[in-house]
């Protein structure tokens, strides 16, 4: 079945550093891509999205890059601050499965030290 | 402002009780959901509706009970029967014509604790 797989956490950086989370999947069809930001005690937010293969899904100085070949979609920003810290899910969903909803990651939690 | 609210934020519970987490949206939305969030884990989903008077289960359903009586209600009761309910309970919807699968709208949450 469809599923995906994020880079376990915590993530710690330091303030202005580069971002990278990586979001692998696994999907028979031919999924959207979804990038959910839950900032502590709240619910999700939609970060960003792609729907298509070398489709670029950006946000608030987030970018995730829909690699068919590669069946991944890590999330970058050049230069992360302390209000980015979060925990941060990847998620698809995928038209051709009978099981249509949101298959989620297990999330990975982001730490930026000032 | 249009969203989602959920009441209360935290709840507590002794065993053995039945506990109803209120969702209620004013988007016009028509398809709503419920997840569990347990630490380190992604959400799983519970229970949907995609139309009034309509729900269906999802994958970790036992223990759980909903009713959709209204468009922008869409209520969870935690049974007794429910073996580990303690964890966090999000509620979501989806706009008009957006299938099952796509992009979802989250209230703040609910914290449940048994007790």
């Amino acid at each position: 079945g469809n599923s995906v797989t994020q880079m376990e956490g915590p993530v710690t950086l330091s303030e202005e550093a580069f971002l990278t989370i990586n979001c692998t999947y696994t999907a028979t069809g031919y999924p959207s891509l979804f990038w959910y930001v839950q900032y502590p005690g709240e619910g999700l937010q939609l970060l960003l999205k792609a729907t298509k293969a070398d489709d670029k899904g950006s946000n608030k100085g987030f970018e995730a890059t829909y690699r068919k070949e590669t069946t991944s979609f890590h999330l970058e920003k050049g230069s992360v601050q302390v209000s980015d810290s979060a925990v941060y899910f990847c998620a698809l969903s995928d038209r051709t499965d009978s099981n249509y909803q949101l298959i989620w990651g297990a999330g990975t939690k982001l730490i930026i030290k000032p | 402002d249009g969203g989602i609210t959920q009441s209360p934020k935290y709840l507590f519970r002794k065993e053995g009780q039945n506990v109803t987490l209120s969702c209620e949206q004013n988007l016009n939305h028509d398809a709503m959901y419920w997840y569990r969030q347990d630490p380190g884990q992604g959400l799983r989903l519970i229970y949907y509706s995609q139309i009034v008077n309509d729900f269906q289960k999802g994958d970790i359903a036992e223990g759980y009970s909903v009713s959709r009586e209204k468009k922008e209600s869409f209520p969870l009761t935690v049974t007794s029967a429910q073996k580990n309910p303690t964890a966090f309970y999000l509620c979501a919807s989806n706009r008009p014509g957006t299938h099952v699968g796509g992009e979802q709208f989250f209230g703040p949450g609910t914290r449940l604790t048994v007790l």
